[in-house]
């Protein structure tokens, strides 16, 4: 068990709509990752923290913002909701050592109506 | 730019048989590592095995190996025995190199039905 916590694990809002999600770690590693998954795509990253207030672009970064004020959250937004941000999204951690294996969260299903 | 591509259609497999699961990457770099993750149909992703670059042996986990061609640019994923828990998608990814974050590439995935 990584440690890692999602929230909200489920939820639906209208396009145009702010939304936030979270990452919560228990284990105070030091890189984040918010992923997106869509069928047909893999898992695509769309923006990676490695310390607090260090954050950098994933592939697919438009349309989302991230914070990390502690360690050990890691926030999402999407400032105004698209319907092509309907996805299934996780957030993973990297606890280190050799081979930097991630460990992920248990994803948060969010749909744009 | 880095690529991981799994191109194989669904495959159904015998209880007990062994599986195979095709991976190829793209990469100029050479240190990286590569990694195989299982999806089971509850949606949390689990990780399964990895290879480094340099390594010279093929990983192993358990029933899980790691078939590393590097000159093929190959990382295929062998599960012998299966088990009908096996059934799942599984995804293939690469590292990217040091001073890269260890931000990982994930191809598109395999799916596996396993057939008592």
């Amino acid at each position: 068990d990584a440690g890692i916590t999602q929230s909200p694990r489920h939820k639906v809002t209208e396009t145009g709509t702010p939304v936030t999600l979270r990452c919560h770690q228990t284990e105070n590693h030091r890189y984040m990752y918010w992923y997106r998954q869509d069928p047909g795509h893999g898992l695509r990253l769309i923006h990676y923290s490695y310390g607090v207030k260090d954050t950098d672009k994933g592939e697919v970064s438009d349309g989302y913002s991230v914070s990390r004020s502690k360690t050990e959250d890691f926030l999402l937004t999407l400032e105004s909701a698209t319907s092509s941000q309907t996805s299934v999204y996780f957030c993973a951690i990297t606890p280190g050592g050799v081979t930097h294996e991630q460990y992920f969260g248990p994803g948060t299903r969010l749909t744009v109506t | 730019a880095q690529k991981i591509t799994q191109t194989q259609p669904g495959m159904f497999v015998q209880e007990k048989e062994a599986v195979t699961l095709d991976c190829t990457y793209d990469t100029s770099d050479q240190s990286y590592g590569l990694f195989w993750y299982k999806q089971p149909s509850s949606g949390e992703m689990i990780f399964l095995i990895y290879q480094g670059s340099y390594d010279e042996q093929n990983a192993t986990e358990g029933r899980y190996s790691l078939n590393f061609q590097k000159a093929r640019k190959s990382a295929n994923l062998v599960i012998s025995a299966s088990q009908l828990g096996d059934s799942a998608m599984y995804f293939c990814a690469m590292r990217d190199p040091p001073g890269g974050n260890n931000r990982l590439a994930f191809g598109k995935g395999n799916q596996v039905v396993v057939i008592p």
